[in-house]
């Protein structure tokens, strides 16, 4: 699904740093999420935002941020990160009413590596 | 919440074999999508598929909401089918552990 544009495509941060994700759509979509995909494992929500407002944060740690600054942008801030977040970082988008009956759109992922 | 199953974890087939992945799920649902995910991990949307029937070139799936599974169809499978598929249910998309497809040439 290229119509969900996520950069970068491979991120390697040091623990200290902190660096964002970014996620873009332009389908008019009204819902965005972060998921989390751990190797050899299933993708797992992180946040949910509809119309802009966090509508579900599903207890993920305080140095995941996310912002949804307009309709067409999410990001992820990322800070103090664990060798343990290494993870592809998925972001997904879907036409209004965030947990309706609408199929969700994913983006290519950011691969990223903590050291 | 809701429990997704899929059968079989993993599957090995020689070029041009059929196949039938499952998704067995615990409780109704108004969503439920199918994806592939390629070994350079871009997820990509095979079927949206909350009931009924579709069929796309070599790719079929069937959804039986009411008695809450669905049924992946790969026929005259290629090497490019290998990946994971996954089957997700539900408004905020819970994800099954996938079934690994390996198909040899």
């Amino acid at each position: 699904d290229t119509e969900v544009t996520q950069t970068p495509k491979h991120l390697v941060m040091g623990m200290t740093n902190k660096k964002s994700l970014k996620c873009e759509q332009h389908m008019g979509h009204r819902a965005m999420y972060w998921y989390k995909q751990k190797a050899k494992k299933p993708p797992e929500l992180m946040f949910v935002y509809s119309y802009e407002k966090l509508s579900i944060n599903e207890s993920v740690p305080s140095r995941f941020s996310p912002e949804c600054p307009n309709s067409s942008l999410l990001n992820l801030h990322l800070h103090a990160l664990q060798p343990e977040d290494s993870a592809l970082y998925l972001c997904a988008s879907s036409r209004p009413g965030a947990g309706s009956n609408q199929p969700q759109h994913f983006g290519d992922g950011t691969r990223l590596s903590i050291l | 919440g809701i429990q997704v199953e899929q059968s079989p974890p993993d599957l090995i087939l020689q070029e041009g074999a059929n196949s039938t992945l499952r998704c067995n799920f615990s409780d109704s649902v108004n969503n439920l999508q199918w994806f592939h995910q390629n070994p350079w991990g871009q997820l990509i949307n095979l079927f949206y598929i909350p009931s009924g029937t579709k069929q796309n070139g070599r790719l079929s799936a069937t959804t039986v909401a009411t008695e809450r599974y669905s049924l992946l169809y790969i026929s005259s499978s290629q090497t490019t089918d290998s990946g994971v598929y996954f089957c997700a249910v539900g408004g905020y998309m819970r994800f099954g552990a996938g079934t690994r497809l390996t198909v040899k040439p």
